[in-house]
């Protein structure tokens, strides 16, 4: 079982709509990271989430911390086919150093 | 700047074979990280090194599976004897200092094809 189950797992969706993508956890995170992947190449950090309840905005992507630091969302507005690719959260944990990723959301935006 | 470099891009190789992937993280950072990533199981952390000294190996598969540090600037993986299930892409990333908000920079991966 994942220590950060995301949803949904595959999304396709026409330019100009918005979306929701999900990150849960039944554990709680000192920081909460997204990452954007495209194909042939390593995660990128899009932004990192520490405080429960934060909201983080970058152009048109919303990112939330939950009061709890269990969960994340990203809301996504006016979707470009240029936003698609996959995005991972990933969790650091208060006792380790590590960062532990989801499984992802593959996001497909049509022109 | 040079990115993390990880080598070779692609390598397929014989069920029994040895395998060798290598890794040069970002100069300066003092903590890298070997994942595995495959559509069904998503990305998996192997192992991670903090000043080059492995700290927690609880995702290595199994004793074919092994990491190596010998220095700040590089780092192995190596899968002795592989098996076609190992076939995945291997991702190493390095970050700097301990902090909540240090991001983890990642190469472009190894694709590994095990036949």
């Amino acid at each position: 079982t994942q220590l950060l189950e995301q949803s949904p797992q595959f999304l396709s969706i026409q330019e100009g709509e918005n979306l929701t993508v999900y990150c849960n956890s039944s554990s709680v995170f000192s920081s909460l990271q997204w990452y954007r992947q495209e194909p042939g190449e390593g995660p990128v950090l899009l932004v990192t989430v520490v405080t429960g309840g934060e909201v983080k905005k970058l152009k048109r992507l919303t990112f939330q911390f939950g009061d709890a630091r269990k969960d994340s969302s990203l809301h996504i507005t006016a979707a470009q086919p240029g936003d698609t690719g996959l995005y991972l959260c990933a969790g650091l944990t208060y006792n380790n150093n590590d960062m532990r990723f989801g499984a992802g959301t593959r996001l497909t935006v049509k022109p | 700047d040079a990115g993390v470099i990880q080598s070779p891009r692609h390598e397929v190789t014989e069920m029994g074979q040895e395998v060798t992937l290598r890794c040069k993280p970002i100069s300066g950072h003092n903590s890298l990280f070997w994942y595995r990533q495959t559509m069904m199981r998503g990305l998996e952390l192997l192992i991670y090194f903090n000043n080059n000294v492995p700290i927690d190996d609880s995702g290595m598969p199994e004793d074919r599976f092994s990491a190596k540090m010998p220095n700040a600037s590089f780092s192995t993986l190596k899968i002795q004897p592989s098996e076609p299930r190992d076939s995945a892409v291997y991702f190493c990333a390095s970050k700097k200092g301990r902090t909540v908000n240090s991001p983890l920079h990642f190469g472009n991966g190894t694709r590994l094809t095990v036949t």
